[in-house]
């Protein structure tokens, strides 16, 4: 039982350039998200998904896309990154809102966008 | 101003010291309220949670929300080095918004 994985650990981007970060969950939860984590402003939320197929914008969701084809793989997309997406980025996954259980942290993905 | 508001510390307390967390937020909206504790270079990990106004108690960690005065805590007794980390508050409602978090720092 991995728990929630991220796919890769770090990268280095030039402005302009696009990437797909990949989150992968092994616990059959529900509801997926994205955040990014800077210093001083905590993490806040990029997208998320509710279930299979879905998607809904968070906080912060401008220059990002995501994709959720199968229900353990929650994508996020950089379309054409810039030096303001560099960041740390954690994809969290939690079995049921409405209980509000805990949310499950994957180990982030460092981006550097020059 | 920000919902949540942290102190982002840093803290740096002796081993065995009482350590004291706190955030504030101005959302009446919020119902949860939950602690995780951030190892360096690693994904946040609940601690706690708490559901509207009191106390919740977990070993050495104790967790307080008073919603009249807007007002989160976290309380570490007889702290110990491998609680070195960063701590955020944590709150939600119909949204979810986390503090800045805190450096925490126990030196043997």
């Amino acid at each position: 039982n991995a728990g929630v994985t991220q796919t890769p650990k770090f990268r280095v981007l030039k402005t302009g350039q696009s990437m797909t970060l990949l989150c992968a969950q092994d616990m059959n939860h529900e509801y997926m998200y994205w955040y990014r984590q800077d210093p001083g402003m905590g993490l806040r939320l990029i997208h998320y998904s509710v279930g299979e197929g879905t998607t809904a914008k968070g906080e912060v969701p401008d220059g990002y896309n995501v994709s959720r084809l199968k229900k353990q793989n929650f994508l996020l997309g950089l379309e054409s990154a810039a030096p303001s997406q560099t960041s740390v980025y954690f994809c969290a996954s939690r079995l049921d809102r409405v209980i509000q259980e805990t949310q499950y942290f994957g180990p982030g993905t460092r981006l550097l966008v020059l | 101003q920000k919902e949540v508001e942290q102190d982002p510390g840093p803290l740096s307390v002796p081993e065995g010291a009482i350590v004291s967390l706190n955030c504030t937020y101005s959302n009446s909206a919020f119902q949860y309220f939950m602690w995780y504790r951030q190892y360096s270079r690693k994904g946040p990990e609940l601690l706690m949670y708490t559901y509207s106004s009191g106390n919740k108690e977990d070993g050495r960690f104790t967790a307080q929300v008073d919603k009249s005065s807007k007002y989160i805590s976290l309380f570490i007794r007889d702290s110990q080095p491998s609680d070195s980390a960063t701590y955020l508050c944590a709150m939600s409602g119909y949204d979810m918004r986390f503090g800045a978090g805190t450096r925490l720092t126990v030196k043997p």
